[in-house]
């Protein structure tokens, strides 16, 4: 069936360190790609996607770009602040679905220290 | 509206009570999505509805738990005879239209549920 995997937490790292948090996904057919992120309080957001091979995805800093050889949309950031603080989820679309329902991981908390 | 809006925003509720959550999505968005998300898990596909119909039920967990959704808009998920494994947060989203998954579904705050 359709998952996604993420790699466990949490990840703590002191601010301007490079962050990367693995995402690989198994799918049928080709689903689009998503990271979302809740910051401590609030609801959850979408960060970034991309919806082919080979898209990369870049919002705030962060960029993901969409492997089909590896499964995987790794999230990736070169200096990290005290605000990117918060859980980040990789998500899929079940691209053999025309609901658009989203398949989640379970998470990843990022603590960022100053 | 401007933003998706869930209420309660916290529910405390006894074991075999019901309980009803409701969710007001984005202005015009004809999808509505409801997920539930147990603590330190990822979120968990519940219900979808395309105007006030779900073609989409494959998520609920038991026949406990039931949604409608009327007049394109508000939307309400009912939770019967809750247990305590019920107990998470139920996040509703929504999107322009829900066929394609390029589109951006945009989630609420959530509602706690806690069954004692």
């Amino acid at each position: 069936g359709n998952s996604v995997t993420q790699m466990e937490g949490p990840v703590t790292l002191s601010e301007e360190a490079f962050l990367t948090i693995n995402c690989t996904y198994t799918a049928t057919g080709y689903p689009s790609l998503f990271w979302y992120v809740q910051y401590p309080g609030e609801g959850l957001q979408l960060l970034l996607k991309a919806t082919k091979a080979d898209d990369k995805g870049s919002n705030k800093g962060f960029e993901a770009t969409y492997r089909k050889e590896t499964t995987s949309f790794h999230l990736e950031k070169g200096s990290v602040q005290v605000s990117d603080s918060a859980v980040y989820f990789c998500a899929l679309d079940r691209a053999s679905s025309n609901t658009g329902k989203l398949i989640f991981g379970q998470g990843t908390t990022l603590q960022v220290k100053p | 509206g401007a933003g998706v809006s869930q209420s309660p925003s916290n529910k405390v509720t006894e074991k075999g009570k019901d309980v009803e959550l409701r969710c007001d999505p984005i202005s015009g968005h004809t999808a509505l999505y409801w997920y539930r998300q147990r603590l330190g898990q990822g979120l968990e596909f519940l219900i979808y509805f395309q105007g006030n119909s779900a073609p989409d039920k494959s998520g609920l967990p038991s026949d406990r738990f039931s949604a409608e959704r009327t007049g394109e808009s508000v939307s309400t998920l009912t939770i019967q005879r809750t247990q305590q494994e019920d107990s998470a947060v139920y996040l509703c989203a929504s999107s322009s239209s829900g066929t394609s998954g390029v589109e951006t579904q945009y989630f609420g705050p959530g509602t706690r549920l806690l069954v004692l």
